[in-house]
Order: C-alpha cells, then sequence, then structure tokens
C-alpha cells in the first residue's frame, strides 16, 4: 500500500540553525500539506501546497518557514532560524485532489521529531 | 483558539466493551468530521469520515454527528487490545482544507 514517508525520524538541532524536514508524499497526488503537534498538544496544520504555491496557510506558518516541491518526489518544510518553540513532531500529508471531489482524504507520513536545544 | 474540544483522557476498558469517544466545537460552519487513529510514533491514520449530520458505520466503528449541538462521537464495539491508541477528532469546512484537531484522547483496552 503507498504510503507517505519522512526523513529523518528525529533531527536534534541547536537554536539559531536552518533545518530541513524532507517528505516523500504518495506518487499520484498532487496536495501536500505539513502539520506539527507540540507535545502534548493538538495537531496543527501549518500550510498546503499545490501546483508550487501554497494554497492555505496558518498563523504559525510565519516568515521563518518555507515550503518546496524541489523535484517530483520531494516535498520539504525548512525553518530558516529554529527557536526553542519549534520543537514538535512535523508530519506532512499529501491527497489525490485536494478537495476538488467530494472528499478527498489527507494520507500523513510517520512524522519527524525536531529537538531545538 | 479552541476550535475543537476533546476530553484526553486516559481510558482505559476492558476487553469487549463498547467504547464511546467524544469531541465538540465551537465552529458551525464545519462541514467534515473524521476520526483519525494513531499508534505510538506514527502518523495519524484515518478510521471514518462524516459529511455534515448523520451517522456512518463500518464495522465494530459508528461516527456520529450532531450538527445541532455541535457534538461528534465516535463507538467502538467489542473493543480490542489492538484497538489500543490515541484516537484524534478533526474537522474541516471544506474537502482539502485544513483540519482542525483535537488533543486525542488516548484509549487502553486491557485484555
Amino acid at each position: 500500500e503507498p504510503e507517505v514517508t519522512q526523513t529523518p525520524s528525529h533531527q536534534v538541532t541547536q537554536m539559531g540553525q536552518e533545518v530541513i524536514l524532507r517528505c516523500v508524499p504518495i506518487s499520484n497526488h498532487l496536495y501536500f500539506y505539513w502539520y506539527r503537534q507540540i507535545l502534548g498538544q493538538k495537531v496543527e496544520f501549518l500550510v498546503s501546497f499545490y501546483n508550487n504555491e501554497i494554497s492555505e496557510k496558518s498563523e504559525i506558518f510565519d516568515d521563518q518557514f518555507s515550503v518546496e516541491r524541489p523535484d517530483g518526489s520531494n516535498f520539504t518544510l525548512k525553518i530558516r532560524s529554529t527557536k526553542l518553540e519549534d520543537s514538535a513532531m512535523y508530519f506532512c500529508a499529501s491527497s489525490e485532489a485536494g478537495g476538488t471531489g467530494p472528499w478527498d482524504e489527507q494520507f500523513f507520513g510517520p512524522g519527524t521529531r525536531l529537538t531545538v536545544l | 483558539q479552541k476550535e475543537v474540544e476533546q476530553d484526553p483522557g486516559p481510558l482505559s476498558v476492558p476487553e469487549g466493551a463498547i467504547v464511546s469517544l467524544n469531541c465538540t466545537y465551537s465552529n458551525s460552519a464545519f462541514q467534515y468530521f473524521m476520526w483519525y487513529r494513531q499508534y505510538s510514533r506514527k502518523g495519524p491514520e484515518l478510521l471514518m469520515y462524516t459529511y455534515s449530520s448523520g451517522n456512518k458505520e463500518d464495522g465494530r466503528f459508528t461516527a456520529q454527528v450532531d450538527k445541532s449541538s455541535k457534538y461528534i462521537s465516535l463507538f467502538i464495539r467489542d473493543s480490542q487490545p489492538s484497538d489500543s491508541a490515541t484516537y484524534l477528532c478533526a474537522m474541516s469546512l471544506g474537502a482539502g482544507n485544513q483540519f482542525y484537531f483535537g488533543t486525542g484522547t488516548s484509549l487502553t483496552v486491557i485484555p
């Protein structure tokens, strides 16, 4: 069964450093998402991406964050200058049609745990 | 902003029990209501979704949505130890829109 994969599974970085989290969405999917989950808190939406453009973003997704689809398979989330409060589990998700039909399931990856020291 | 509220538990039940999981929400514009299951160190996995109000059944799982009360439920019949996981409710304004998640309820089914 196709699945979303994410690397690395755990990333440790120093405050102020740049990190790039990588995701490989399901191959025929066109819509991509990043969510994060701070320990003990809710899963929160960050951004959605389609056709090389951001479709929707939350207030969490400020200028420190950026997303990119550098090639035909990867989808990345970059945090330019990490802060302690960026420590969280980051989930990538993808969907086939992004809501153009009556329903469109978002498939989630296993997550990358980011620890900022 | 507390869009979606969910009791975090933990909830512990004996094998075979009926489990009831619930969420309340404040935004009456939500149209899609989802239940995800999340095992430790894994991403959320969709269990069921419901559009607007009503019930939906899938095997041992039943999802209910009451839009008038802004209340959704997931029932698990004949619970199994393999059902032990965290259950997340999620909602969206439309298909493809961002999901708003509850905090998740941790469930343990004891053999």
